[in-house]
């Protein structure tokens, strides 16, 4: 079946330092991968996707790398500010699918 | 950013009781999503829904659940007889595209 596993499930950073947030993954059939973050009571907020036939993608301070061949992602999150403190989940999906599969998960915490 | 929007926040209920979770997607959006996730537990796919009908669901979606999009803007979720499992965060997702899916606040179910 499928899984996605995250190495760290709690990552603490200094504010103001870049964060780097990774993400296995298991079925080489994902054609694309969301990044979300859901604040405690919140729903998942989209925070930047990317498609398999890619390997970078750059947002507003966020930058996910994708590798396939160690089928691994990673999030980095540029000059870490209080508000990015969440739990951050990716999440692959498959052309084929609609259904997203989420892991359990890393947190983040932001140090002032 | 989009915004999808979901009622009531809260829902507390007896078991065999019937509950309609109601989620407002934004109007351009065409994909429709159930997610829930239990305390403490991942994100779980119940049912997609596109094009006016079921596009995929789980095996958690069973004859218990329902979804319908009655009026072209509401989309809604029934669980005919609840169960004390079923007690959990329910979120709405929606997006223009499959790849997109912006998730709602979540109605947290309780059953008593």
């Amino acid at each position: 079946g499928e899984s996605v596993g995250l190495h760290l499930p709690t990552l603490s950073v200094q504010e103001g330092d870049n964060s780097i947030i990774n993400c296995a993954y298991s079925n080489s059939a994902s054609d694309y991968f969301i990044w979300y973050k859901q604040e405690s009571g919140k729903g998942p907020q989209f925070i930047i996707d990317i498609r398999s036939n890619m390997d970078k993608r750059q947002g507003q301070r966020v930058t996910v790398l994708l590798n396939k061949t160690v089928k691994h992602l990673s999030l980095q999150i540029a000059a870490t500010q209080p508000g990015d403190s969440a739990v951050y989940f990716c999440a692959p999906g498959r052309d084929s699918s609609y259904k997203l599969i989420f892991g359990s998960g890393t947190r983040l915490l932001v140090r002032p | 950013e989009p915004e999808v929007t979901q009622t009531p926040s809260h829902q507390v209920t007896q078991m065999g009781q019937e509950v309609i979770l109601r989620c407002v997607p934004i109007s351009n959006h065409l994909y429709f999503y159930w997610y829930r996730q239990i305390l403490g537990q991942k994100v779980e796919f119940l049912v997609s829904f596109y094009n006016n009908e079921i596009s995929e669901k789980s095996e958690i979606f069973d004859d218990q659940f329902s979804v319908e999009r009655p009026d072209g803007s509401n989309f809604t979720l029934k669980i005919r007889s609840t169960k004390l499992e079923d007690s959990a965060m329910y979120f709405c997702a929606a997006g223009q595209t499959q790849e997109t899916q912006y998730f709602g606040p979540g109605t947290r179910l309780l059953v008593l």
